[in-house]
């Protein structure tokens, strides 16, 4: 059940502050990478994607770093809301194929009101 | 006006037989995936298609047969269950690389 997902690395922040979630990526050829953002009981929905030749990239809210030198990703939520928690996936493409996401193993975001 | 969706949303069945999930996309995209996410929360793929065609194939007991009768529809046959396929399964589609997912399929073999 649900109850298994707390082996989750979990963030817990207090509402309306900001949230940074961390992300170290396997493959140094990987040219895309995404945040998908998991709710309880629902497909992973997508959030913010950077390509490799930008370090920052900014949507409402969410800001996405790259650090290609360190293989390390980010994802910053500003003003972060009880409607945030959920858990955060990111993502890279690989070398060997633009169709394939390899996702890594996920960060629980919890916001206490 | 869902743009993947996924049946049934729960499978519960006994080891040893043999069961199907279906998968459409509305969205009028070229690949299709399935995904299997364990207890643990970690998204393994585990096939794609392109236009019908098989694209990735990753390391997965033959007991699971993807099919796609067209571009808009990718199906998951699983044979001879065991207690190890108990997992979410997710579809997705995608046009180049945002990939779209579907609700998910809760399998749970007795």
């Amino acid at each position: 059940g649900e109850s298994v997902g707390l082996h989750l690395p979990t963030l817990s922040v207090q509402e309306g502050d900001n949230s940074i979630i961390n992300c170290a990526y396997s493959n140094s050829a990987s040219d895309y990478f995404i945040w998908y953002k998991q709710e309880s009981g629902k497909g992973p929905q997508f959030i913010i994607d950077i390509r490799s030749n930008m370090d920052k990239r900014q949507g409402q809210r969410v800001t996405v770093l790259l650090n290609k030198t360190v293989k390390h990703l980010s994802l910053q939520i500003a003003a972060t809301q009880p409607g945030d928690s959920a858990v955060y996936f990111c993502a890279e493409n690989g070398a060997d194929s633009s169709y394939k996401l390899i996702f890594g193993s996920g960060t629980r975001l919890l916001v206490r009101p | 006006d869902t743009a993947v969706s996924q049946t049934p949303k729960y499978l519960v069945t006994q080891m040893g037989n043999d069961k199907s999930i279906k998968c459409e996309q509305n969205l009028g995209h070229d690949t299709m995936y399935w995904y299997k996410q364990d207890s643990k929360k970690f998204l393994k793929i585990m096939f794609s298609y392109n236009n019908k065609e098989l694209i990735i194939n990753e390391t997965v007991p033959n007991r699971f047969s993807p099919k796609s009768p067209d571009k808009a529809h990718l199906n998951l046959h699983i044979n001879s269950l065991e207690l190890g396929d108990s997992a979410v399964y997710f579809c997705a589609s995608s046009l180049q690389n945002e990939q779209f997912f579907g609700p998910g399929t809760r399998l749970t073999v007795l």
